[in-house]
């Protein structure tokens, strides 16, 4: 069965305090990974697309990598302004297969 | 560039009514479009999607239907709302090409009375 599946569900930290959020994947024939960042009441915005095994996005204080199981979304001395939920998506055939997210705080 | 549309924001209704969500599309031609919802904490549950015009696909079995009655104009519908339709609906395209990802637009919180 496909699935997708984030952890944790939720993390706090303090700014500048760096740390990593985990997307692991179950699916056949994976066309592509996708991370996007959803503030409350939003709908999710566009971040980052990997593709195969092995690579790597930046954007500013965040960076996603990709191998053959999972993704990671690492932050990096994150501001308050990066708290928000992070979802995890992939994608087999024309469909998309979400993860429940990571909500972030960051607390200054 | 790209933009999507979906209207209302926020939707009150009483049980047993209809519903008509709205979603368009500007800036591109044929895209896939897709309607998820969304529960408090949760992930997005797919509902429908078309990769064309008269083309709906149907993942989950419910009180709610699609429908695209032009290329980049995508209806949620409901002809009686259930208490369990309550959440928040968003509407998302990608390009008809594969491998692209999705963007949604601000999405319609619905609540059931």
């Amino acid at each position: 069965e496909d699935q997708v599946t984030q952890s944790p569900e939720a993390l706090r930290l303090q700014e500048g305090e760096s740390s990593s959020l985990n997307c692991s994947y179950t699916v056949s024939g994976l066309r592509g990974l996708f991370w996007y960042r959803q503030d409350p009441g939003k709908g999710p915005e566009f971040l980052f697309t990997l593709y195969s095994a092995g690579e790597e996005k930046e954007k500013e204080r965040l960076k996603a990598t990709l191998t053959k199981k999972e993704s990671f979304l690492h932050i990096t001395a994150p501001k308050p302004e990066d708290s928000a939920t992070y979802l995890c998506a992939v994608q087999a055939t024309n469909k998309f297969y979400f993860g429940s997210g990571t909500k972030l705080n960051v607390k200054p | 560039s790209q933009t999507i549309h979906q209207w209302p924001a926020t939707l009150v209704q009483p049980v047993g009514s209809p519903l008509s969500l709205e979603c368009t599309v500007e800036g591109t031609s044929n895209p896939n479009l897709y309607w998820y919802r969304q529960a408090a904490g949760r992930g997005l549950q797919l509902l429908f999607y078309s990769v064309g015009i008269g083309q709906i696909s149907s993942e989950v079995p419910q009180n709610l239907s699609a429908s695209r009655p032009q290329d980049r104009q995508f209806i949620l519908s409901s002809k009686k709302l259930l208490l369990s339709d309550s959440g928040f609906y968003l509407c998302a395209w990608s390009p008809p090409n594969r491998d692209q990802p999705q963007h949604f637009g601000d999405g319609t919180r619905l609540s059931i009375l």
